[in-house]
């Protein structure tokens, strides 16, 4: 699987737009790219994950560059229950093979200030 | 509302103790994770098993660590003996190909192991 490459720590001003990059510039035509955050003393939670177009769900927007070599997850309207840690990881996705591993590396520290 | 539980939340153990850490997946999920978190090494995959078979323990230590899944609705990780350097919180996950063709993972809320 590709490498990453995020920021350690942001800050985000309450109810503002949270713009949080990932470099994968390694990254493989059949690999997608995944969100996962970690509130502070809990489980991994799914975010959002995509190819090539940019996706939008509940929680958050996915813009990856044409290139693919880098893309954001924007949090449009961030809350104080928004700060925790943001993984970036690439991977294949599964199609009924046996890779099901995530590789989660150090992620950014999104801090929202109120 | 359908979660992963695991238990116990918390342990506290003498070196040289066994733990066992247990997991109830999401009903319905057939791939369970286990992972192991600490400051120093952040999240590591120890193992996962798909219908109940090991697919993958490559990162687990063989000599005092294992991993089953006795049965579809528990799996259960084991080390034996304990030692100080497996203080970690312990993760579990489970994930389905019907509910997200194996790409989102549901974790649990982990449990905090500490050895003395």
């Amino acid at each position: 699987d590709a490498k990453t490459t995020q920021p350690p720590s942001m800050d985000c001003a309450e109810g503002r737009a949270a713009n949080l990059p990932c470099n994968h510039s390694t990254i493989s035509g059949n690999e997608y790219v995944y969100w996962y955050r970690q509130i502070h003393s809990q489980g991994p939670q799914y975010i959002i994950h995509g190819l090539k177009n940019n996706e939008t769900n509940e929680m958050a927007s996915l813009i990856i560059t044409e290139d693919r070599k880098s893309s954001t997850l924007i949090l449009p309207h961030a809350t104080l229950r928004d700060t925790a840690v943001y993984y970036c990881i690439v991977r294949v996705q599964n199609s009924g093979g046996s890779n099901y591993k995530l590789t989660f590396g150090k992620g950014t520290l999104l801090t929202v200030n109120p | 509302d359908a979660r992963v539980t695991q238990t116990p939340r918390h342990k506290v153990t003498e070196m040289g103790q066994e733990v066992t850490m247990r997991c109830q997946p999401i009903l319905g999920h057939n791939t369970v994770f286990w992972y192991r978190q600490t400051m120093m090494q952040g999240l590591e995959l120890l193992a996962y098993f798909r219908n109940r078979a090991p697919l993958d323990d490559s990162g687990m230590p063989k000599d005092r660590f294992s991993a089953e899944m006795p049965d579809a609705t528990l799996a259960t990780l084991k080390i034996q003996p304990s030692e100080p350097r497996d203080s970690a919180v312990y993760f579990c996950a489970s994930g389905s190909r019907a509910a997200s063709s194996y790409n989102e993972q549901f974790f649990g809320p982990g449990t905090r192991l500490t050895v003395l």
